[in-house]
């Protein structure tokens, strides 16, 4: 089993700062098979992006992804208000894991 | 309105069964596969099972390989999961969720809870 690991476990930050997540993976995750998604308290995981760096449809330009092989990041380039929220990513490339989580929170 | 929307959770003795169902509305559901993802405060998200879009290949996280059965009804465009062999470590909040050629998941319910506890 592929084991995901995000970093930091919770980012206090500003609006209108960047934010940069990180997801590592205990073995090379196949064909960039990773995605990222956005979770508010009391909703369902929203997708972001899936293959690394492929924004979901509707999701804004300041989320980005990138990463390949055991390392992949989440990046907003702006935080918004509506951005603070808790990120996880995903591997499907060796069935299905995801990471712990990494918090947003308003500093 | 594309959605998915999930009913039947509750709470269950350890050792007996429940069903849980996913309807969907909006979208041709007979052309995607579907998966049950759960989610507890401890584990996390976890990946319970998939079926494909036909219904004729079913795949299972190996905690509930064996008691946990993915089955759907294309004419009724509904989703199901028998759970038997209940556990406590089951306890969770069960999502459906949309899939597709790669297991992302670009379409989610709002979840139902399931809780097992004597």
């Amino acid at each position: 089993e592929i084991v995901l690991t995000q970093s930091p476990g919770t980012l206090s930050l500003s609006p209108g700062e960047r934010a940069t997540l990180s997801c590592r993976a205990s073995q090379s995750v196949t064909s960039s098979s990773l995605a990222w998604y956005q979770q508010k308290p009391g909703q369902a995981p929203r997708l972001l992006i899936y293959g690394a760096s492929t924004r979901a449809t509707g999701i804004p330009v300041r989320f980005s992804g990138s990463g390949s092989g055991t390392d992949f990041t989440l990046t907003i380039s702006r935080l918004e208000p509506e951005d603070f929220a808790v990120y996880y990513c995903q591997q499907y490339g060796s069935s299905v894991t995801f990471g712990p989580g990494t918090k947003v929170d308003i500093k | 309105q594309v959605q998915l929307v999930e009913s039947g959770g509750g709470v269950v003795q350890p050792g007996r069964s429940l069903r849980l169902s996913c309807s969907a509305s909006g979208f041709t559901f007979s052309t995607y596969a579907i998966h049950w993802v759960r989610q507890t405060p401890g584990k996390g998200l976890e990946w319970v099972a998939v079926i494909s879009s036909d219904g004729y290949n079913e795949y299972y996280a190996g905690s509930v390989k064996g008691r946990f059965t993915i089955s759907r009804d294309n004419s009724k465009n509904t989703l199901y999961l028998q759970m038997n062999s209940l556990r406590a470590e089951d306890t969770a909040l069960y999502y459906c969720a949309r899939g597709g050629t790669w297991w992302y998941f670009d379409l989610w319910g709002r979840g139902t809870l399931v809780t097992v506890s004597s």
